[in-house]
């Protein structure tokens, strides 16, 4: 089974501009996480979206946005760059739901964003 | 509000020695725990965790936890250190259901001949 795939994995931009970053689920699973990762500031959560539906959401502008498609694809959004917004930005993926109270969650490579 | 402490942002360990990676965390309901490990330039891959089942919870590589309610505590062991292991470590907590991972700072193994 493929895992979580993220594109692109690398991605200059310029301050000021807007990006958007792709994740692909592994196939079956629902729920997709989105996380940022910055050497100062560490692993923080952005939000998570189930069946095309923000539940939750870290405390993040908002410039950081996101959805979910039928598929269960997701793109998250950024506009207005700034310097700081430079970091990994790493979704996961996890079945949610069913009998299991909690479902491990499957990371991607992650999307290196730049911002000049 | 959950919250994660992993003490030691660095641990250097000679291969073949015990590796012992320490993780305390807060909660206000009773937590799930995930202890996860990055390579470099990669995405996180999950080694354990702790879902109300077993205190003592092996994950793979050789790696287990010990979840202590009194301590708050799920340090991460293994008995002898592979130059494999050198790797960045983080401890994570999600309250139940909630699907928000919150993460200790890590840790980065370093694992010397």
């Amino acid at each position: 089974k493929a895992g979580v795939t993220q594109t692109p994995r690398y991605l200059i931009k310029t301050r000021g501009q807007q990006v958007t970053l792709s994740c692909s689920p592994i196939s079956g699973h629902r729920s997709v996480s989105w996380y940022q990762q910055t050497p100062g500031q560490g692993l923080q959560f952005l939000f998570e979206y189930f069946s095309e539906t923000q539940r939750n959401k870290g405390n993040f502008p908002g410039r950081f946005s996101g959805r979910q498609f039928s598929n269960s694809r997701s793109e998250m959004n950024v506009s207005t760059l700034e310097l700081g917004d430079s970091a990994l930005y790493l979704c996961a993926s996890s079945l949610a739901g069913g009998t299991n109270p909690y479902n491990e969650q499957f990371f991607g490579p992650g999307t290196r964003l730049t911002v000049l | 509000a959950q919250s994660v402490t992993q003490l030691g942002s660095h641990v250097s360990v000679s291969e073949g020695a015990l590796v012992l990676l320490r993780c305390n965390y807060s909660s206000s309901v009773p937590p799930y725990l995930f202890w996860y490990v990055q390579y470099p330039n990669q995405g996180l891959q999950l080694l354990l965790k702790y879902t109300s089942a077993a205190t003592l919870v092996k994950g793979i590589n050789g790696f287990e936890a010990e979840f202590k309610k009194s301590e708050t505590s799920f340090h991460l062991t293994k008995p002898s250190a592979h130059m494999s292991d050198a790797a960045e470590y983080f401890c994570a907590v999600s309250e139940s259901s909630n699907y928000k991972l919150t993460f200790g700072k890590g840790t980065l193994l370093t694992v010397n001949p």
